[in-house]
Parts: C-alpha cells; structure tokens; sequence
C-alpha cells in the first residue's frame, strides 16, 4: 500500500506554545489529506481535510485559529497546534486519499502523539 | 444513535478459530465501507474495503456487507495470537462540507490466545 510519514512520531511540550507535525506521502502524490485526533479508547475523530492549494476544511467544532492546515505541497501536509493546552494532548494521525483502479481510501501515517505539560 | 457501531469487545478466541467481528450503520446511503486493523499505540492500517453486497475475501480475511440489513463484518480465519488488536470498521459519507470522509466505529478489541 500507499506510504505515508508523520514528524515527528511524538513531542512533549509546555502550555501555550505551539507544535508543527508534518505528513508526508513518501511515494505518491496527494492531493487530499485528512487530520484525524485519537483519544485513549475512543475512535478516530475527523478534524480537517486539507487540499493541495486550497484552504482546508474543518469539521463541526473544530477550530481552525487554533488548528492551523497547510497543504503546500502534493507531498505535505502540516498541522500546527497554536497555544497548546493540556487538553490539546491526543495522538493526531494524518491520512491521504489514494484512488486507484477507480476505487477510493485511506493510508495513514504513523500519527504523533502529542503531550501538553 | 452512533453512525457506526461496533462492539468493543474484547473478543476473545483461540488461536486457530475463526474470530467475526461485526459492525452496523445508520446512513443507508453509505457505499463503502473499510475494515482497519489497529495495534496498541499504533495507527490504524487497511485490511479490506467492501463496496458490493456479498463477500469478499483476501488470504484469511473476509469481508462480508448486507447493505440491506446495514451491517458489514470481518471473518478472520485461523486466527494468530498477532491478530490480536482493535479493528475498525468505517464507513465512507459525504461530509458537512461536501467533502467525503471516513466516519469510524470505536473498534472491537480481539484477543487471540495461543
């Protein structure tokens, strides 16, 4: 399957600074990417899609001030969490859309898993 | 009602049974649907699509839909101890903003035991 790469796997950091973490598709173009938030035992949550060269789209309740998208790229996708809060602590996976033969999914990246101290 | 509802489990069976997880939907305008496989600590990883009533299978994996009735499961045959895991079932719909996304379950916990 399609390879998809997140950075860093996981960072730790103080109340009210902001992260980046980086997906990368390693071998394909994508020109969709998702952002997804786990929290212990729950399933995934959908935060955003973003395109290339557009703006991102953000689902119900998320915010976008505080979720910052960046899709420059048909290879990179960056999230930046601005003002990190303890709450803000979840493992964040990034996924791209792959079409082939017609038929459309997912690949995930390997998520990075993010500690608000 | 959740969108998609799976039971969490765990389930537990030994190895070399055959382990049915099972999954139900409340949109039944939703096409596709995705089992994924997802280790403790891990992102989840595609095991199988299924868009066609019926089944189908990959290796020891079968998928089998019912658009009908609104339930997609997963059969794995002669289970390992390394299929123990979460799995996630979900469906593909078209999002609030027009976008199609993935809608997950909160999986079902299976424990293979040697």
């Amino acid at each position: 399957g399609a390879v998809v790469s997140q950075h860093p796997s996981w960072v730790i950091c103080k109340s009210g600074t902001s992260v980046k973490i980086e997906c990368r598709s390693l071998d394909f173009q994508a020109t969709t990417m998702f952002w997804y938030r786990q929290f212990p035992k729950q399933s995934l949550m959908l935060m955003a899609t973003s395109n290339e060269g557009s703006k991102a789209t953000y689902e119900q309740g998320v915010e976008k001030d505080k979720f910052l998208i960046n899709h420059a790229s048909l290879t990179l996708s960056t999230l930046t969490v601005t003002s990190a809060h303890p709450e803000d602590s979840s493992f964040y996976i990034c996924s791209a859309r792959v079409v082939a033969g017609g038929l459309e999914t997912q690949y995930f990246g390997p998520g990075t898993r993010l500690l608000v101290l | 009602q959740k969108e998609v509802e799976q039971n969490s489990g765990p389930l537990s069976v030994p190895e070399g049974a055959i382990a049915s997880l099972n999954c139900t939907y409340s949109d039944r305008g939703s096409q596709s649907f995705f089992w994924y496989r997802q280790y403790s600590g891990k992102s989840p990883e595609l095991i199988m699509f299924i868009y066609s009533n019926g089944d189908k299978e990959d290796g020891r994996f079968t998928a089998q839909l019912n658009k009908a009735s609104q339930y997609v499961s997963l059969l794995i045959r002669d289970s390992q101890p390394s299929d123990s895991a979460t799995y996630l079932c979900a469906v593909k719909r078209e999002g609030n903003t027009g976008f199609q996304k993935l809608v997950f379950g909160t999986g079902t916990r299976l424990l293979v035991s040697p």
